[in-house]
């Protein structure tokens, strides 16, 4: 079974400062790797997602996230912090498929990341 | 505006009360969710339907209800719900793998309704 681990439950930046949110996962073969966005009182945004085209992905808003596979680690990270990036990222996997697997994308979330962003 | 929309956004309900969540998708997906969203846990997949067929059921209890009458649209239906049902309710539509898409397909998530039964 999947599963997703992120670690700080809160974690606060200054403005300008890096941002970095880490996410680990388990599964057996590498997974497709999402991170998603949720503002206050709005639904979950797609940040960005791992296909294994590159290990190094970018997203929107400047953020950008690192495939490592030996560290089975997806980290989000983005170099200047801006006030309006306070909000609560999540981490989520989604198995490839084959034998055993569903049809569709199911997603394993991780319990999520409050970034707060001080002035 | 990401494409999917869901009513009512807030809901107040008694506990014998019965009342319906409506989502509808407006970017041509096949795939619908819904999730529930609890404060301080993750987010639990409730349910799925794929080209309009329930594919997934999560163990929900018979107090939730959904249905699906066309790829566009997805309820979920509400009857003698607990307190600990309060929670953020959220539908997400994608692309069914069968036959174009796949696993990395985005899911995209509506604003949610925040349920409170009293």
């Amino acid at each position: 079974a999947q599963s997703v681990t992120q670690l700080g439950s809160h974690v606060s930046v200054s403005e300008g400062a890096l941002v970095l949110l880490r996410c680990n996962y388990s599964s057996s073969v590498p997974p497709y790797l999402f991170w998603y966005v949720q503002y206050p009182n709005q639904g979950l945004q797609l940040l960005l997602k791992y296909t294994s085209a590159a290990t190094l992905v970018k997203g929107i808003n400047g953020f950008e996230a690192e495939f490592k596979k030996s560290e089975t680690s997806f980290h989000l990270t983005k170099p200047s912090a801006h006030m309006s990036d306070a909000a609560e990222y999540f981490c989520a996997v989604s198995d490839r498929g084959g034998a055993g697997g569903t049809s569709y994308g199911k997603l394993t979330f991780g319990q999520g990341t409050i970034l707060t962003v001080h002035p | 505006e990401t494409g999917v929309t869901q009513t009512p956004r807030h809901l107040v309900m008694g506990m014998t009360n019965k009342k319906s969540l409506k989502c509808e998708q407006h970017l041509g997906h096949n795939a619908m969710y819904w999730y529930k969203q609890s404060a301080k846990k993750p987010l639990e997949l409730m349910f799925v339907y794929s080209l309009e067929e329930r594919v997934e059921n999560n163990s929900v209890p018979s107090r939730f209800s959904p249905e699906c009458p066309n790829s566009s649209h997805l309820f979920l239906h509400l009857h003698t719900l607990q307190p600990e049902d309060s929670a953020l309710y959220l539908c997400a539509s994608s692309q069914d793998p069968r036959p174009w898409g796949s696993r990395a397909d985005t899911q995209y998530f509506g604003p949610g309704t925040r349920l409170t039964v009293l």
